[in-house]
């Protein structure tokens, strides 16, 4: 049962324009969305995070979207840049008991973006 | 920021052979340690939790026998691929996490498994 979903394996945006990246889930008690770049033979670096307390969140390029009532989050990065090509995952946790810190992540299959200069 | 080390990041050995595959949190004590497994163009799995000085939590259908969990200290967590097959060839990663925190968990830069 994939609990998070990113159903665009690929995705090709122009140098300078937006991408925006999709994600799903079907777990109601996830309440911590998390994205991550991820380069060939690398490990997934930490990009943007929201709580879902949150409906938006921002830091420089990129603004995550969360939609409870959809169970929808997407990634927008805008201006895209060559070097944002890469796998971008999705990732959805709980929190543990007394939301202090977050356990494990559950993750989405990937989208491949590729930014054309 | 924090740093996550994971060594080897490449192995080829023979079927049979076991293989240790180090994690180390660099500038922060990882109270919780965990383990994934990539297969080529789908998600990272996760395997089990490691917390430091008890026994690893294992996610279904993960055989504890195969792959062993050790997390002696606050900065090093160990898996071990026993007996491994070309079966286990994939690409695993771990990432740490501090006991309390808001932080999300950083990630290592994995270990590419090819067993023959």
């Amino acid at each position: 049962d994939q609990q998070v979903k990113q159903n665009s394996p690929s995705l090709s945006v122009q140098e300078g324009r937006i991408s925006i990246l999709n994600c799903d889930y079907t777990n109601s008690m996830f309440d911590y969305f998390l994205w991550y770049k991820k380069y060939p033979a690398e490990g997934p670096t930490f990009l943007i995070s929201i709580s879902s307390i949150k409906d938006k969140n921002e830091d420089g390029r990129f603004t995550v979207f969360l939609n409870k009532s959809a169970k929808h989050l997407s990634l927008h990065i805008v201006p895209s840049q060559p070097g944002d090509s890469a796998v971008y995952f999705c990732a959805a946790s709980r929190r543990n008991a007394g939301g202090t810190s977050y356990g494990k992540l559950t993750f989405g299959q990937g989208t491949i973006l590729t930014v054309h200069p | 920021g924090a740093v996550v080390s994971q060594h080897p990041s490449r192995v080829i050995c023979k079927s049979g052979t076991s293989v240790k595959i180090e994690c180390r949190s660099l500038d922060f004590q990882a109270t919780t340690m965990f383990w994934y497994r990539q297969f080529p163009k789908q998600s990272l799995m996760l395997m089990a939790t490691s917390n430091e000085g008890s026994k690893a939590t294992y996610e279904q259908g993960v055989e504890k026998d195969k792959f062993l969990i050790n997390h002696a200290s606050l900065t090093l967590s160990t898996l071990t691929v026993t007996s491994a097959h070309p079966e286990d060839s994939s690409f695993y990663i771990c990432s740490a996490t501090r006991r309390v925190s808001n932080q999300p968990q950083h990630f290592g830069d994995g270990t590419r498994l090819s067993i023959l």
